[in-house]
């Protein structure tokens, strides 16, 4: 039982590159989750999906997109990188209902630099 | 303004020495406060859930308690392994309900 598990850990990007992050959790939990945290911003969510089939915006969504691929896996994906995008990004997950609803377990994290 | 906020921003205790770590939020319709603990480097690690006023936890030197605005997080007789930033997140009813807000976060050090 892995948990939540994230590729890559590191990345080095130029500015205007694009790339995926993957997230893939063996927990069967509906929900997953993007997050960046910045310093001095704490954890800031970017995308969510409630359940395999639906995703929505969080508080800062643009410059990214996602995918719920399946109820496993949701990756991200920065279409044109920008420096501001330079962060560390997690994946999380949750089950739905029953003692531990809506705790979310995270991923190791990603850590991005855009050049 | 903040909605959930974490004091003091860091904290350093001597081995042994108690304390505690203060989460107060400024919303209502409370639908869950959360406690994390993240080592540098890692993702944050789930430690305790409260739902409801008057509601404990505990695991090891651990305590957490929720009032209705706010949650304490004691630590009793800490160790050095327990140094880490310790994160609160709260989780609103209503709009994007799904969604977890952060405070900042304090970082404790445990000096042997």
């Amino acid at each position: 039982n892995a948990g939540v598990t994230q590729t890559p850990k590191f990345q080095v990007l130029k500015t205007g590159q694009s790339m995926t992050l993957q997230c893939a959790q063996d927990m069967n939990h509906n929900s997953m989750y993007w997050y960046r945290q910045d310093p001095g911003m704490g954890l800031r969510l970017i995308y969510y999906s409630a359940s395999e089939g639906t995703t929505d915006k969080g508080e800062v969504p643009n410059g990214y997109n996602v995918s719920r691929l399946n109820k496993r896996e949701f990756s991200l994906r920065l279409e044109s990188a920008a420096p501001s995008q330079t962060s560390v990004y997690f994946c999380a997950s949750s089950p739905q209902g029953g003692e531990g609803r809506n705790t979310q377990y995270f991923g190791p994290g990603t850590r991005l630099t855009v050049l | 303004e903040d909605q959930v906020t974490q004091s003091p921003e860091a904290l350093r205790l001597q081995e042994g020495e108690s304390s505690s770590l203060n989460c107060s939020y400024t919303v209502s319709g409370l639908r869950g406060l959360f406690w994390y603990r993240q080592d540098p480097g890692k993702g944050p690690e789930f430690l305790f859930t409260l739902y409801s006023a008057g509601e404990e936890k505990e695991k090891e030197r651990l305590k957490a308690t929720l009032t209705k605005k706010e949650s304490f997080l004691h630590i009793t007789a800490p160790k050095p392994e327990d140094s880490a930033t310790y994160l609160c997140a709260v989780r609103f009813s209503g709009a994007g309900s799904y969604q977890l807000t952060f405070g900042k976060g304090t970082k404790l050090s445990v000096i042997p």
